[in-house]
């Protein structure tokens, strides 16, 4: 079974550049996650969707952050305009329902942001 | 105060050894309870979930405390490919909060 896709892999922009994250699901999951994890701490949920619809996008800066899941598959993330906090990875994941009682979540290998 | 709160470590132990380390969650309305696994400049994989009773899975024991709202997990006989972050998760209203991690470095 192909895991979570993410591209790109690694990403430098200067402050106030706009950048966008690409992520690809395993096939068949409904629920997919965005998550930021800064060097140093846990991933922090970013927006999480039930097939094409959020669920939960309260801790999303959405002055700057925007994320869609067209056709409730693939999703992309964007950011505009970037800020130095935004340097961290950007992990998408996705389980198969809505987190439950032993809901297993699998993580794409993440996008490296690095804002100079 | 953190959702869920991790002694940062690292624990730096020879092969063969035990190591055990704690995490402590704030919500004691916290459904659910895991440990995932984070290799350096990896994702997060699930190592196990967390039961009421506490549970094993090969050297692997994970123990919950819902009265004092922590949770435990020992490793025994270390082996080096053991070395990573162990991340405490805990699920509320549906959404998993990670604690920063514990690192463990296991050495020959």
């Amino acid at each position: 079974e192909a895991g979570v896709a993410q591209s790109p892999r690694y990403k430098i922009i200067e402050k106030r550049q706009s950048v966008a994250f690409w992520c690809n699901p395993i096939s068949g999951h409904a629920t997919l996650y965005w998550y930021q994890q800064i060097l140093g701490q846990g991933p922090k949920l970013l927006i999480q969707f039930q097939n094409n619809g959020v669920v939960d996008d309260s801790q999303l800066p959405k002055d700057r952050f925007s994320a869609e899941r067209l056709k409730g598959v693939d999703s992309t993330l964007k950011i505009q305009p970037a800020k130095l906090e935004d340097s961290a990875v950007y992990l998408c994941a996705s389980s198969a329902r809505s987190p439950g009682y032993q809901e297993t979540q699998y993580f794409g290998p993440g996008t490296r942001l690095l804002v100079l | 105060r953190k959702e869920v709160e991790q002694d940062p470590g690292p624990f730096n132990v020879p092969e063969g050894a035990t190591v055990a380390f704690n995490c402590t969650y704030s919500n004691s309305a916290s459904q659910s309870f895991f440990w995932y696994r984070q290799d350096c400049r990896k994702e997060p994989k699930l190592l196990m979930s967390v039961y009421s009773s506490g549970n094993e899975d090969g050297r692997f024991t994970a123990q919950l405390n819902r009265a004092s709202q922590y949770i435990s997990l020992l490793i025994r006989d270390s082996k080096l490919s053991d070395s990573a972050t162990y991340l405490c998760v805990v699920l509320n209203d549906y959404k998993l909060s990670f604690g920063a991690g514990t690192t463990v470095t296991v050495r020959a």
